[in-house]
């Protein structure tokens, strides 16, 4: 089944521990991005990726990192997570940049920093 | 830059009873417009694009939604709702995947 997969679905932490949230799709998408979804702000992208090696910042990057070694993979690393890090993120891919291409979203991820 | 607006924030609507989502955008050139459906604990899901060409677009569920540049809007509308249709909805706009803004989402309720 086509599917992109998001590891752990719940987490809660305190400030300052680092944290990484997996991402994996088994379409052989070139394109992968990272969104955090908070109410009345709908959905805001961190950091996407268009290929292997190829990563660049969205609209909200700050406190993020993103490693994109394998087509299939693309972790989201929070090195020292903060309060204002509470959220739901969402990784999600498609074939290629374009606006006719369909993104697929993963589960999510709801994150709590304490 | 471009924007999108949900006017509404929750919507309540009886089973059986026609829907309307309403949508407004704001873009520099001819936009491509989105319709996503986010079920409780599942991530979003495609309804309908549009991009060029029909102004009515027919999505997956029995959704449509209809472009109208001239009130700048992209209203998604289903004539007759489904309780599992009970979810957050969101319209977002632009040009390719990392230029892509979503509105706030609007949380449709159904009732029996």
């Amino acid at each position: 089944e086509a599917q992109v997969t998001q590891n752990p679905r719940y987490l809660i932490t305190v400030t300052g521990k680092k944290l990484t949230v997996t991402c994996s799709q088994n379409m052989n998408h070139e394109y992968m991005s990272w969104y955090r979804q908070d109410p009345g702000l709908g959905l805001r992208q961190i950091y996407y990726s268009m290929n292997v090696e190829v990563t660049d910042k969205g609209d909200v990057p700050e406190g993020y990192k993103v490693s994109r070694k394998e087509k299939r993979n693309f972790p989201l690393i929070l090195e020292s997570p903060s309060p204002n890090q509470t959220s739901l993120y969402f990784c999600a891919s498609s074939t290629g940049q374009g606006a006719g291409d369909t993104q697929y979203f993963g589960p999510g991820t709801r994150l709590t920093v304490l | 830059a471009q924007s999108v607006t949900q006017p509404d924030i929750h919507i309540t609507v009886s089973e059986g009873a026609s829907l309307e989502l309403r949508c407004n955008y704001s873009y520099g050139a001819t936009p491509y417009l989105f319709w996503y459906v986010q079920s409780p604990g599942q991530g979003l899901q495609l309804l309908l694009k549009y991009f060029s060409g029909d102004t009515l677009v027919q999505g997956i569920k029995g959704f449509e939604a209809e472009f109208k540049r001239s009130q700048s809007s992209f209203n998604l509308r289903k004539p007759s709702v489904h309780w599992s249709d009970a979810a957050e909805y969101f319209c977002a706009v632009g040009a390719n995947n990392n230029d892509m803004r979503f509105g706030a989402g609007t949380r449709l309720t159904v009732k029996p």
